[in-house]
């Protein structure tokens, strides 16, 4: 059964940089099946796709966010991370990562989500 | 603003035939294939439909999916309480280069 866990901190100070690990459990990142994503959910409910990252490194990100967003990937510790920096309130959201596949909206398992909060 | 349009909420009473919408474009739900997700309270969205209409194992067949030009739709047939959650579509779309989001249906049962 593949599990995927995020973890972080909760609040995170306007204008740093929010760092957010998403351990995977039963699968492995570098299987070159499937790619690896963040998305995250505002307080009004709308999900907004972060981006995603591929074995190999290769990157793609939402141009909203692609200014500030870096996704890396650990393999041998079977995780991934999200960097997003200069954060303002309007990034408070709950993240979650999740298994996906390349240009199909097929995201399957997410993690539990972790809920940031930008404030001072 | 979302680039795929869904109602904000929908209702049904037990037993009824229920169908959210989502309404897209020609550079999203036009060309590319749509899924639909189920979010309870307190917990991560869950697949519930990919590739327009098939369902992961363990959906329930009272759950089907549709396209049609630049929109989409969800029925659930036989509708239950335990269906009553958020519902959200998603499809690539290639301007963006990335996935969208609809900004969810709240389906109650009455």
């Amino acid at each position: 059964q593949v599990q995927l866990q995020e973890s972080g901190p909760g609040l995170v100070q306007p204008s740093e940089t929010l760092t957010l690990i998403c351990t995977v459990s039963g699968d492995s990142v570098n299987s070159g099946t499937y790619f690896w994503s963040w998305i995250r959910q505002s307080p009004g409910k709308e999900l907004e796709w972060i981006g995603y990252i591929y074995y190999t490194g290769t990157t793609n990100y939402n141009p909203s966010l692609k200014s500030r967003v870096t996704i890396s990937m650990e393999t041998s510790k079977n995780q991934f991370s999200l960097e997003l920096s200069s954060v303002t309130a309007a990034d408070t959201a709950i993240y979650y990562c999740a298994r996906a596949m390349w240009k199909v909206p097929r995201f399957d398992p997410w993690g539990q989500g972790t809920l940031v909060t930008v404030s001072s | 603003q979302s680039l795929l349009t869904q109602p904000p909420s929908a209702s049904g009473t037990p037993g009824q035939r229920v169908t959210i919408s989502c309404s897209g474009s020609s550079s999203n739900i036009g060309i590319n294939a749509v899924a639909w997700y189920q979010q309870l309270p307190g917990t991560a969205p869950k697949l519930f439909i990919h590739t327009n209409n098939q369902r992961p194992s363990g959906v329930p067949d009272r759950f089907s999916g549709s396209k049609s030009g630049t929109s989409a739709s969800l029925a659930i047939s036989g509708l239950q309480s335990e269906d009553e959650a958020e519902y959200f579509c998603a499809a690539w779309d290639d301007s963006l280069n990335g996935v969208v989001f609809g900004g969810g249906t709240q389906l109650t049962v009455l």
